[in-house]
């Protein structure tokens, strides 16, 4: 079975663009977690989605954004970038929203900064 | 004060010692707790859910102590393939539930 899975692996962009992150959740999942993971930090939760609505939202400017699809994948949008956005960027899926289910993570997005 | 807070290490363990790290919490509230093991440039895979009654996995134990806010992880024979950093997680409770709030880690090396 798939796990979850991200695209792109990498990116590279400057700043003032804005960038798209897409991530698939484990077949049968319906919750999907972003995070945002700076070198020799833990990660930094951004968002929870669960059935396509907003479930929770980490301390993070309006520049973030995400959106969860009918099929349960989701986008991560980023506008206006700074360098300071240049971090590996974690999707998680989970079967539901509730706080006790494990999160499965993808491999990551690594988004650079230029 | 982190709302989870974690000595970054490194710890440098011999092959086939016991090692233990902490980590602490600020909300008293908080009622999961979890560890994650992250391999260099690797996403984070779940190690372990925390009871409050402690809980063991084969040579790995965890503890929970509500009264002093800290959850702890005991390594034991440790291997090489133990290498890596320990992610500590606390699941958010009020204004942060759906969240969980991660330790920023505490990396173990384990030396032959």
């Amino acid at each position: 079975d798939a796990g979850v899975t991200q695209s792109p692996t990498h990116l590279i962009k400057t700043r003032g663009q804005h960038v798209t992150l897409r991530c698939s959740p484990i077949s049968g999942h319906k919750s999907v977690s972003w995070y945002q993971q700076v070198l020799g930090q833990g990660p930094q939760f951004i968002f929870q989605y669960y059935e396509k609505e907003e479930r929770g939202r980490g301390n993070f400017p309006d520049r973030f954004s995400a959106r969860q699809f009918p099929n349960y994948s989701s986008e991560l949008n980023v506008n206006a970038l700074l360098l300071g956005d240049s971090a590996l960027y974690l999707c998680a899926s989970s079967l539901d929203s509730g706080i006790n289910q494990p999160q499965h993570f993808g491999d990551g997005t690594r988004l650079s900064i230029l | 004060r982190k709302e989870v807070e974690q000595d970054p290490g490194p710890f440098n363990v011999p092959e086939g010692a016991t090692v233990a790290f902490n980590c602490t919490y600020s909300n008293s509230a908080s009622q999961s707790f979890f560890w994650y093991r992250q391999d260099c440039r690797k996403e984070p895979k779940l190690l372990m859910s925390v009871y409050s009654s402690g809980n063991e996995d084969g040579r790995f134990t965890a503890q929970l102590n509500r009264a002093s806010q800290y959850i702890s992880l005991l390594i034991r024979d440790s291997k090489l393939s133990d290498s890596a950093t320990y992610l500590c997680v606390v699941a958010g409770v009020g204004d942060s539930n759906y969240q969980l709030i991660w330790g920023a880690g505490t990396k173990l090396i384990i030396k032959p």
